[in-house]
C-alpha cells in the first residue's frame, strides 16, 4: 500500500497563499471524508491542523483551510507567514489492508 | 490539559525487541484510542497501527503485523508498542496519538517521541 502523493516542495512568500495536494484513490481519500493534515517542525511532535477533510480544530489558525475533490485533498496556507515553514502531511483512512495513510510529505518554505 | 509522555531514547541490537510506552493524561483514557506512527530519518510518517483503549482491539499495518504488538494497561493509563525483531531499517522516531475509541481515523494530541536505534 503506497504512501498518499504529495508535492516533495511547495514554497511562497510572506502574505502570499499555498496550496498543498494530497492524491489518493477511491479506496482511501476519494472513498471517505476522513482526512487529516498534519504540520512537523523537526525535532517536534507532530500538530493537527485539519480533520474530516475541512474542519479545524479548536486552537489552530484559521489561515489553515482543507477541501477535497475526488481522489485530491488540498491544504491551503493563507497569508504565509515564518512560523509556517515546517513538513506538512495528509493523512486519511482506507479501506485497503493498512486501515490508514501518511501522505508522502510536503516541505514548505517561507521565502 | 491532555498530555501523552513517552519513554526515553533506546539503542538496540539487531534481533532484539523494544517496547514504548506512552503514558496519558488529562483525558479519559478508556474513552479513546491509540495510535502509533513513526519516521525514519529523513522519512515521513509511517502509520504503524491503533489500538482501543476501550476494548483492546488493534488494527495493525500489515507490513508489521508480524512484528508488533500493542497493548493498553488501563489502570496506569498507559499505552505500549512492542516491535520484535529489530533491523537497522527500524531506527527512527515513534511516536504515539490519541485517536478515536473505535477506529484508526484522526490521531488528534500526539506524544513527544521516542528515538529508537537499532
Amino acid at each position: 500500500q503506497s504512501a498518499l502523493t504529495q508535492p516533495a516542495s511547495v514554497s511562497g512568500s510572506p502574505g502570499q497563499s499555498i496550496t498543498i495536494s494530497c492524491t489518493g484513490t477511491s479506496s482511501d481519500v476519494g472513498g471517505y471524508g476522513y482526512v487529516s493534515w498534519y504540520q512537523h517542525h523537526p525535532g517536534k511532535a507532530p500538530k493537527r491542523l485539519i480533520y474530516d477533510v475541512g474542519n479545524r480544530p479548536s486552537g489552530v489558525s484559521d489561515r489553515f483551510s482543507g477541501s477535497k475533490s475526488g481522489n485530491t485533498a488540498s491544504l491551503t496556507i493563507s497569508g504565509l507567514q515564518g512560523e509556517d515553514e515546517a513538513d506538512y502531511y495528509c493523512g486519511s483512512y482506507s479501506s485497503a489492508s493498512t486501515p490508514y495513510v501518511f501522505g508522502s510529505g510536503t516541505k514548505v518554505t517561507v521565502l | 490539559q491532555v498530555q501523552l509522555v513517552q519513554s526515553g531514547t533506546e539503542v538496540k541490537k539487531p534481533g532484539a525487541s523494544v517496547k514504548v510506552s506512552c503514558k496519558a493524561s488529562g483525558y479519559t483514557f478508556i474513552h479513546y484510542g491509540i495510535t502509533w506512527v513513526r519516521q525514519a530519518p529523513g522519512q515521513g510518517l509511517e502509520w504503524m497501527g491503533w489500538i482501543s483503549a476501550y476494548n483492546g482491539n488493534t488494527n495493525y499495518a500489515q507490513k508489521l503485523q508480524d512484528r508488533v504488538t500493542m497493548t493498553t494497561d488501563t489502570s496506569t493509563s498507559t499505552a505500549y508498542m512492542e516491535l520484535r525483531s529489530l533491523r537497522s531499517d527500524d531506527t527512527a522516531m515513534y511516536y504515539c496519538a490519541r485517536d478515536l475509541i473505535a477506529v484508526a481515523r484522526s490521531p488528534d494530541v500526539w506524544g513527544q517521541g521516542t528515538t529508537v536505534t537499532v
